[in-house]
C-alpha cells in the first residue's frame, strides 16, 4: 500500500486554466505538506496543514489554495495557471514527534 | 533559509563506504538533524535522524559531533542504487515544524 499517494502523476494544461492535484495519506499522520520543486531542483515548502488548520503558509501566490476535506487528504488547487507554475509538486505527511515526513512520488505540472 | 552546508557533489566507488558531511553550526538545542535523499524523479525519502547521539538503522549511520555543529551520514556499502541527492536538514520536532531543503549533495556511486 502506498503511504502517500498523489494524482495525477503528470498534468499538462494551458495557461489560464484551473487545476487540482490530489493527495492522500494512509499513515494516520496529523500534518500534511505541499512542496514545489522547480527546474533548478530546489524543494520549497508551500503549505503545511495540521489537524485541518493551515499553520504555515509560505509566500505563495493566492492562486494556490490547499483544501483538506479530512485529516487524510490535502488537495492543492491552482487557479489561473501561469507558465512559471510548471514544476514538480510533492505532497508529504508527518506526525507530531514522528520520524520526519513521508513524501509522495510527485506530480509533474507543465503549463503550456 | 537552509541552516546547513553540504558539498555540492561527491563520488564513491561501489561497495565502499560513502561518508557525506554536513555543517550545521547554528543548530539550536531542540533541533534534530535529519537526512533525506532524492533519487532521480522520485519523492524525497527519509533516511535517518538524530539529536545528539549517534544513530544507526538498516539504511545508514549518523555520526553527530559532540558540539552538534556538524554530522556525517555513512552509507556503509554504497551500491549504484544509492546514487541520489542527499539532503541534511535541521528541524524542531514539534507539530508543523517544516523540513527546509537546501541544495544537498549529489552522490554518484560508480562501478
Amino acid at each position: 500500500d502506498t503511504a502517500v499517494s498523489q494524482t495525477p502523476k503528470y498534468l499538462v494544461t494551458q495557461m489560464g486554466n484551473d487545476k487540482s492535484i490530489k493527495c492522500e495519506q494512509n499513515l494516520g499522520h496529523d500534518t500534511m505538506y505541499w512542496y514545489k520543486q522547480d527546474s533548478k531542483k530546489f524543494l520549497k515548502i508551500m503549505f503545511s496543514y495540521n489537524n485541518k488548520e493551515l499553520i504555515i503558509n509560505e509566500t505563495v501566490p493566492n492562486r494556490f489554495s490547499p483544501k483538506s476535506p479530512d485529516k487524510a487528504h490535502l488537495n492543492l488547487h491552482i487557479n489561473s495557471l501561469e507558465l512559471g507554475d510548471s514544476a514538480v509538486y510533492f505532497c508529504a505527511s508527518s506526525s507530531s514527534g514522528g520520524v520526519g515526513a513521508f513524501f509522495g512520488q510527485g506530480t509533474r505540472l507543465t503549463v503550456v | 533559509d537552509a541552516k546547513t552546508t553540504q558539498p555540492t557533489s561527491m563520488d564513491c566507488a561501489e561497495g565502499r563506504a560513502a561518508n557525506l558531511p554536513c555543517n550545521h553550526s547554528t543548530i539550536s538545542g531542540n533541533e534534530y538533524v535529519y537526512w533525506y535523499r532524492q533519487i532521480h524523479s522520485q519523492g524525497p525519502q527519509y533516511i535517518i535522524h538524530g539529536l545528539k547521539n549517534n544513530e544507526t538503522n538498516e539504511m545508514a549511520s549518523l555520526i553527530i559531533t559532540e558540539d552538534r555543529k556538524s554530522s556525517t551520514l555513512i552509507l556503509p556499502h554504497a551500491t549504484l542504487r544509492d546514487t541520489a541527492v542527499y539532503y541534511c536538514i535541521v528541524r524542531g520536532n514539534n507539530a508543523g515544524n517544516m523540513l527546509t531543503f537546501g541544495g544537498g549533495t549529489r552522490l554518484m556511486v560508480k562501478p
